[in-house]
């Protein structure tokens, strides 16, 4: 069956640091792959997306990530966290085989930034 | 502005009674749909419809109920067959026909708590 998987439901960074939420899929057709963000008790707003080309996607808020074929992944990094990065993020998947408007999304991961 | 409104932002019932969530989209999408989110269980579609008058069940459907009578409307009804209906509810919407529907846009959500 399609999958999403993000690794670790809470990550804990301090400002200033590196941000690393991991995001892996299983399918062996390469998706359309995203990630949002949720603030609490709001919706979710896309951070990026990557559909075809360049492998390295930028998004908002100094975000990026990069599709690894071969790792069946889609991890997302900001090289600095600041405080106002603490939410929740949301990978999400659209699998190729599946309905034209769905998506699959990981359980979440609770992105804390400590000061 | 273009956007989803969703209404009201807190919605309290008693157990055994109907309520109607609203869901407004001005952005002339043609796609909108219906997740339930719950603590560490990300998102789960409800129902989704790709056009008027036509709407499908997602992984959650029992319980549920909507209509599509306009395309920038889509309410959602739980119903008191819905056993556990306390939860945060996410109205989206997206544009494209066919395979070129990609990213949803998402509401503000309505946190529903039926006591």
């Amino acid at each position: 069956a399609q999958s999403v998987t993000q690794l670790g439901s809470h990550v804990s960074v301090s400002e200033g640091a590196l941000v690393l939420l991991r995001c892996n899929y299983s399918s062996s057709v390469p998706p359309y792959l995203f990630w949002y963000v949720q603030y609490p008790n709001q919706g979710l707003q896309l951070l990026l997306k990557y559909t075809t080309g360049a492998t390295l996607v930028k998004g908002i808020n100094g975000f990026e990530a990069e599709f690894k074929k071969s790792e069946t992944s889609f991890h997302l990094t900001k090289p600095s966290a600041h405080m106002s990065d603490a939410a929740e993020y949301f990978c999400a998947v659209r699998f190729s085989s599946g309905s034209a408007r769905q998506l699959t999304f990981g359980s979440g991961t609770q992105l804390t930034v400590l000061p | 502005d273009g956007g989803i409104t969703q209404s009201p932002k807190y919605l309290f019932r008693k157990e055994g009674q109907n309520v109607t969530l609203s869901c407004e989209q001005n952005l002339n999408h043609d796609a909108m749909y219906w997740y339930r989110q719950d603590p560490g269980q990300g998102l789960r579609l409800i129902y989704y419809s790709q056009i008027v008058n036509d709407f499908q069940k997602g992984d959650i459907a029992e319980g549920y109920s909507v209509s599509r009578e306009k395309k920038e409307s889509f309410p959602l009804t739980v119903t008191s067959a819905q056993k556990n209906p306390t939860a945060f509810y996410l109205c989206a919407s997206s544009q494209g026909v066919g395979g070129l529907a990609l990213e949803q846009y998402f509401g503000p959500g309505t946190r529903l708590t039926v006591t």
